[in-house]
């Protein structure tokens, strides 16, 4: 069975610009995650997608977003880059929402410059 | 705000040494606890995980933790490290077992030397 794969593995852009990731889980999973992981802060949660619906968001500003389409992909989106936004982004997948095992793709790697 | 603890930043072993590391969490309600790590240049992957049951767990690659619900701790062990441990490690807790997200420890870089 195919695990996670996120595409672009590798970004870089300029501040100001926008940028979409995405992310398809595994097959037959419908729970997708969206994590930023940077050294000083370690994985931070930024939501959670289920059956089309966002079911949980983490405390970043509204220039991140996401939606997931029918086949349980999904894409996040930040807009108005910031040179903090640099990252490791990591998608996971799980079967249901909530308690459910996750597990991650590779993750895109975006640099802000 | 439940928050997830992991107090060492950076472990150096020798191979064949024993490995414990810290992991706690505020919150005193049902929890599902993972450890996850990370190989340099490698996606996060499941070690371990607990949601009932024996509060002793074990892993893959011989590792296991435990569970103390008295002391909010779930430490992950090895008795024997080798080499090929080096990694990253995440402890990270779903809390009230329900529909909330992961909340991930900032991580515990392990180096194993030769």
């Amino acid at each position: 069975k195919a695990g996670v794969t996120q595409t672009p593995r590798y970004l870089i852009k300029t501040r100001g610009q926008q940028v979409t990731l995405s992310c398809s889980p595994i097959s037959g999973h419908r729970s997708v995650s969206w994590y930023q992981q940077t050294p000083g802060q370690g994985l931070q949660f930024l939501f959670e997608y289920f059956s089309e619906t966002q079911r949980n968001k983490g405390n970043f500003p509204g220039r991140f977003s996401g939606r997931q389409f029918s086949n349980s992909r999904s894409e996040m989106n930040v807009s108005t880059l910031e040179l903090g936004d640099s990252a490791l982004y990591l998608c996971a997948s799980g079967r249901t929402s909530g308690a459910e095992t996750q597990y991650f793709g590779p993750g895109t790697r975006l640099l802000v410059l | 705000a439940q928050s997830v603890s992991q107090h060492n930043h950076h472990v150096i072993l020798s191979e064949a040494a024993s490995l414990e590391l810290g992991c706690n969490y505020s919150y005193g309600g049902t929890v599902n606890l993972f450890w996850y790590v990370q190989y340099p240049g490698q996606h996060l992957q499941l070690l371990l995980k607990y949601f009932s049951g024996d509060p002793l767990v074990k892993g893959i690659k011989g590792f296991e933790a435990e569970f103390i619900k008295s002391k909010f701790s779930f430490n992950l062990r090895k008795p024997s490290v080798q080499w090929s441990d080096t990694a990253e490690y995440f402890c990270a807790v779903n809390f009230n077992s329900g529909n909330t997200p992961l909340v991930f420890g900032k991580g515990t870089r392990l180096s194993v030397i030769a």
